[in-house]
């Protein structure tokens, strides 16, 4: 079992519905969790970050974590052609020095 | 506002020949990474290094070699290039001790041909 699994889509959406996007984990020591969005032929950006489990709002974006289930979400509320981008889940890998192992992404389209 | 900046942003080298990709980062960052991203197999780490002159084997070093000289500046080297090294490449920087700091610079794109 990999470390960290992540559906690649696509995802397409019409603008303004709820996205639900997801990772599961297969290590317990896992206590940070980081939601990175990607456009295309750019470097990944930090979107949200949460420390063990529960949720994290930020304007329109929701990130849950379920470490019972080893399971982390990113829900997008009132999606935007400007949210169309890949998105990666990431953990850190060996401690809390920072170097990440990520899933291998979820791809969004969100259609006006 | 943090920059890792990345110089060059698209390559073609030939087989054989040596490469040399690098990452500046402007936020006095102690930790910095490299990492390739392929489609199908995501962002892999190459190397990291936490401080200057040091250097830490990722999950897929082989064929590359890294550089740290001074604390803003990481370079990954690609000995002898070879048609499986075609990757977008990308760094990132971090502070010391944490896990929800890392910045990713824009990217380099290389083909070997």
């Amino acid at each position: 079992q990999k470390e960290v699994e992540q559906d690649p889509g696509p995802l397409s959406v019409p603008e303004g519905a709820i996205v639900s996007l997801n990772c599961t984990y297969s290590n317990s020591a896992f206590q940070y969790f980081m939601w990175y969005r990607q456009y295309s032929r750019k470097g990944p950006e930090l979107l949200m970050y949460t420390y063990s489990s529960g949720n994290k709002e930020d304007g329109r974006f929701t990130a849950q974590v379920d470490k019972s289930s080893k399971y982390i979400s990113l829900f997008i509320r009132d999606s935007q052609p400007s949210d169309s981008a890949t998105y990666l889940c990431a953990m850190p890998h060996g401690g809390s020095q920072g170097n990440l192992i990520f899933g291998k992404g979820t791809k969004l389209s969100v259609k006006p | 506002d943090v920059k890792v900046t990345q110089s060059s942003r698209y390559l073609v080298k030939r087989t054989g020949e040596k490469v040399f990709l690098e990452c500046v980062q402007d936020m006095d960052h102690e930790n910095m990474f490299w990492y390739r991203q392929d489609p199908g197999l995501g962002l892999r780490l190459i190397y990291f290094s936490y401080d200057v002159k040091m250097k830490e084997k990722g999950d897929i070093p082989e064929g590359y070699s890294v550089s740290r000289e001074k604390k803003e500046r990481f370079s990954l080297i690609l000995e002898s290039a070879s048609t499986n090294q075609t990757s977008m490449y990308l760094c990132a920087s971090s502070v010391a001790g944490t896990a929800n700091t890392i910045y990713f610079g824009e990217g380099s794109w290389l083909t070997v041909v």
